[in-house]
């Protein structure tokens, strides 16, 4: 089957600037979530869609990320405006259902804000 | 709340070593315990995982078992090889019926090259 599919691979922008990612999940996987991977450290849970609602967001900024996950498939991630810490690589990952142990991730965008 | 802590790289080992990577975890209830392993520019893939406590999770000659009394899931490889040069992570997710859905929690991760 066809894995995670994430684009751009690269995005450098300045900070204040506007930037979007693009992710499409394994087909019919139910579940879909964007992590941050700061370099040097471990993935970090933005935001977490069962189909096209969002179950958790705890810890995404919400004044500048924004997500959707329109008709449940693709999932698009913002940032606006862009912040020097939001350099990072983004992950998407996709599951089939509510709860499955050990799910597959996208090989990220790698994001540059300078 | 959930945490993993895993030891300090990185790690630098000579081909046919053996390979420890400690790692201990801090959870209510009992969660299932991930190895994921990252290439040189390729996204996270899954290694290996156990569900439950005593479990052993295996993949291409890696090995950790989970050990709820020490709250433990040491990955182990008894002859390393080049090609496994990568960071290595540790993570765990709360068990079905949690509220999580799934979320991993990761470990800082830890560095590891193999020379010829």
């Amino acid at each position: 089957e066809a894995g995670v599919a994430q684009s751009p691979r690269y995005k450098i922008i300045e900070k204040r600037q506007s930037v979007a990612f693009w992710c499409n999940p394994i087909s019919g996987h139910a579940t879909l979530y964007w992590y941050q991977q700061i370099l040097g450290q471990g993935p970090k849970l933005l935001i977490q869609f069962q189909n096209n609602g969002v179950v958790d967001d705890s810890q995404l900024p919400k004044d500048r990320f924004s997500a959707e996950r329109l008709k449940g498939v693709d999932s698009t991630l913002k940032i606006q405006p862009a912040k020097l810490e939001d350099s990072a690589v983004y992950l998407c990952a996709s599951s089939p259902g509510r709860w499955n142990p050990g799910y597959t991730f996208g090989s990220g965008t790698r994001l540059t804000v300078v | 709340g959930n945490s993993v802590t895993q030891m300090e790289g990185p790690v630098t080992l000579s081909e046919e070593a053996f390979l420890t990577i400690n790692c201990t975890y801090t959870a209510t209830g009992y969660p299932s315990l991930f190895w994921y392993v990252q290439y040189p520019g390729e996204g996270l893939q899954l290694l290996l995982k156990a569900t439950k406590a005593d479990d052993k999770g295996s993949n291409k000659g890696f090995e950790a078992t989970y050990r709820k009394e020490t709250t433990s899931f040491h990955l182990e490889k008894g002859s390393v090889q080049v090609s496994d040069s990568a960071v290595y992570f540790c993570a765990l997710s709360d068990q079905a019926g949690g509220t999580s859905y799934g979320k991993l929690t990761f470990g800082q991760g830890t560095i590891l090259t193999v020379h010829p």
